[in-house]
């Protein structure tokens, strides 16, 4: 069972519609992320919550909006999208800070079809 | 401009036999290397990671090789299983923060 857990796994939604993606880990992280990966390209740093405090955005479409109500949380809420937004979305944690042995631990991702 | 770079999409190897996995880098404020196994539909496994100050770890099967002055590590699996096909991502990360930057994944292929 992985210590970081994303809700839905799957979802399909139209270009007009308001979803969320959800994120819980139970590591005892505080630091948490979003990445994104598309067809043939490495994965893609969106949001990073240090301390829950957003400490990067890497420049991505504010139809995407992050949420981190606590250490623990970490949501993304999308609104017209774009079918080019289709990828999978995976969820990460790690302990704040640059210390070695700092690992970052994945959830298992949540596929997002937009049509 | 990618800044972490795996060449090879692909790799396949017999079981028993060593893999080696590649990957290059370009930024030379990346200190800290980390080796990710990912199965489809799920997330990406942390394998193992290497700090700039060492030139190799080694975990059971799984070596990584640092090389600064090439910028360039690898992964060796040895002996190689067919349980550990899957696609390999490398990722570095700089100075000012715990954010990957990854490459583009290899596949590897262990044939029984």
């Amino acid at each position: 069972e992985t210590g970081v857990t994303q809700t839905p796994r799957h979802l399909v939604m139209g270009m007009t519609n308001k979803k969320s993606l959800k994120c819980e880990q139970h590591l005892g992280h505080n630091a948490m992320y979003w990445y994104k990966q598309s067809a043939k390209k490495p994965l893609e740093l969106m949001f990073v919550y240090s301390l829950e405090e957003r400490v990067e955005n890497n420049s991505v479409p504010s139809r995407f909006s992050p949420e981190c109500p606590n250490s623990s949380h970490l949501f993304l809420h999308l609104h017209t999208l774009q079918p080019e937004d289709s990828a999978l979305y995976l969820c990460a944690s790690s302990h704040a800070g640059t210390g070695d042995g700092n690992t970052i631990y994945f959830g298992e991702g949540s596929w997002l079809t937009v049509v | 401009d990618q800044q972490v770079k795996q060449n090879s999409p692909s790799l396949s190897v017999q079981e028993g036999r060593i893999s080696i996995l590649n990957c290059d880098y370009t930024n030379s404020m990346f200190d800290y290397f980390l080796w990710y196994k990912k199965y489809p539909a799920e997330g990406p496994t942390f394998l193992i990671s290497i700090s700039s100050i060492k030139d190799k770890n080694e975990d059971g099967r799984f070596t990584v090789f640092l090389n600064k002055s090439a910028k360039h590590l690898s992964l060796h699996i040895v002996p190689s299983q067919p349980g550990d096909s899957a696609v390999y991502f490398c990722a570095a990360r700089g100075r000012a923060g715990n954010m990957l930057t990854f490459g583009g994944g290899t596949r590897l292929m262990v044939k029984p």
